[in-house]
């Protein structure tokens, strides 16, 4: 069974940063892209960014591209984003996602970061 | 950047249809047949629905089929049952490695 679970999401200042994390099971993690996708507290859904399977390519939304970095460690099964110059904008869900076909198959519970002072 | 444009709304009676429609430009939904749709419920995680504009995941009902018309996609929900009822996204590869989500559309069922 696929599993992702997302953790890391909490309060933060604006202006601080964050770690996300998430665990992926179930399926062999080097075989596909990965993403991060969010949404905003009663809003649609804002594709963030994707990494390659071997992580050599890494993809970012404009609004996020110079302050947000996503990695993966594939030995550990896990994708991350780094998240530096927090926005009171960026208070989100955030979902780890499974790549598949041009789209998302399989997606995490989300974890939950909010920016305020 | 921009998001792709749907409907806020749309309601249908059980047993009926629905079409949802999911409208972008040619960089986007027109240029590429790489348009997906999610079904979400309230308090959870998105679910995949359609991928490359008319495929079905496993699992998915029948009921759900996707079409696409120059920069026009759309979601027809057939058959509607009390289950149905959920926000539903369209997504569509933009180039560039880019992937743009419409705003979403809350589907009722009276």
């Amino acid at each position: 069974e696929v599993q992702l679970v997302e953790s890391g999401g909490t309060l933060v200042q604006p202006g601080g940063s964050l770690r996300l994390s998430c665990a992926a099971s179930g399926f062999i993690f080097t075989n596909y892209w990965m993403s991060w996708v969010r949404q905003a507290p009663g809003k649609g859904l804002e594709w963030v960014a994707n990494i390659k399977q071997d992580g050599s390519e890494q993809h970012y939304v404009d609004s996020v591209k110079g302050r947000f970095t996503i990695s993966r460690d594939n030995a550990k099964n896990s994708l991350y984003l780094q998240m530096n110059s927090l926005r009171v904008e960026d208070t989100a869900i955030y979902y780890c996602a499974k790549a598949f076909h041009w789209g998302w198959d399989y997606w995490g519970q989300g974890t939950p970061v909010t920016v305020s002072s | 950047q921009s998001a792709l444009t749907q409907p806020p709304s749309a309601s249908g009676s059980p047993g009926q249809s629905v079409t949802i429609s999911c409208t972008g430009t040619s960089s986007d939904v027109g240029g590429y047949n790489y348009v997906s749709w999610y079904q979400q419920h309230p308090g959870k995680a998105p679910k995949f629905m359609i991928y490359e504009v008319n495929k079905r995941p496993s699992g998915v009902p029948d009921r759900f089929s996707g079409s696409k018309s120059g920069n026009t996609a759309s979601l027809i929900v057939s058959g509607l049952q009390a289950e149905d009822e959920a926000d539903y996204y369209c997504n569509s590869y933009a180039g560039s490695s880019k992937w743009v989500f419409g705003g979403g559309t809350k589907l009722t069922v009276l």
